[in-house]
């Protein structure tokens, strides 16, 4: 089965804060995506990875970056953290049919 | 990329057949259909994915007309642990790069009670 991890299931910061949330999978998928989840809006589309070094913006790309130095593992960067990123993330990584499969998420609560 | 509408909620009781119908008006010829489900504090898990007519796995069965309009995603005698929501997209699965992402909506919460 494949397996997508997340550094965190929960985690709290101060506003201001650099905030890095790690995704690592094990099946040498070489797409990689972030969501954000929020109440009433679905998933949302932060940054996606089809390679090695190589991001692409989604839908919602401001206020955070992203980082791939290694196939299996793709990071979520909020450089300053603000409260209205308090979120719930979902790391996602793309099977060989486009199905997407999921890590457990990190929910994220900025003060 | 094709946009889907689909019902923002559905009630249902244990053992009844569910089905939820999801619209995609210009979906590409390329474009497959494929539905999620959610449950509360977890990510989306890929339920089944299909091109044309009917598949059918252990979960559940999709239904996909001539036109492709529209799909049907079909759960047979649910039970209170469906409870969760689904979500439908249209996406190509063969595009890389800048093409491959999906577009999830805010999906189908499926209520099954007692």
């Amino acid at each position: 089965d494949v397996k997508v991890t997340q550094s965190s299931r929960y985690l709290v910061k101060r506003t201001g804060e650099k905030v890095f949330l790690e995704c690592v999978q094990d099946m040498d998928h070489e797409n990689m995506f972030w969501y954000r989840q929020d109440p009433g809006l679905g998933l949302r589309l932060i940054y996606f990875s089809y390679d090695v070094k190589m991001k692409e913006k989604g839908d919602i790309p401001e206020g955070y970056s992203v980082s791939r130095e290694k196939k299996e593992r793709f990071s979520l960067i909020l450089e300053s953290a603000s409260t209205n990123q308090t979120s719930m993330y979902l790391c996602a990584s793309r099977g060989s049919y486009n199905e997407q499969f999921f890590g457990p998420g990190t929910r994220l609560t900025v003060l | 990329l094709a946009k889907t509408t689909q019902p923002i909620s559905m009630d249902s009781y244990e053992g009844q057949e569910v089905n939820i119908t999801c619209s995609h008006n210009n979906i590409a010829t390329n474009d497959y259909i494929t539905w999620y489900q959610q449950f509360p504090s977890q990510g989306p898990r890929f339920i089944i994915q299909g091109y044309k007519t009917k598949v059918t796995n252990e979960v559940a069965s999709l239904f996909i007309p001539a036109d492709r309009k529209s799909s049907t995603l079909s759960l047979p005698r649910v039970s209170l642990s469906d409870t969760a929501v689904y979500y439908c997209l249209v996406g190509d699965p063969i595009l890389t790069g800048g093409g491959n992402k999906l577009t999830f909506g805010t999906g189908t919460q499926l209520k099954v009670e007692l």
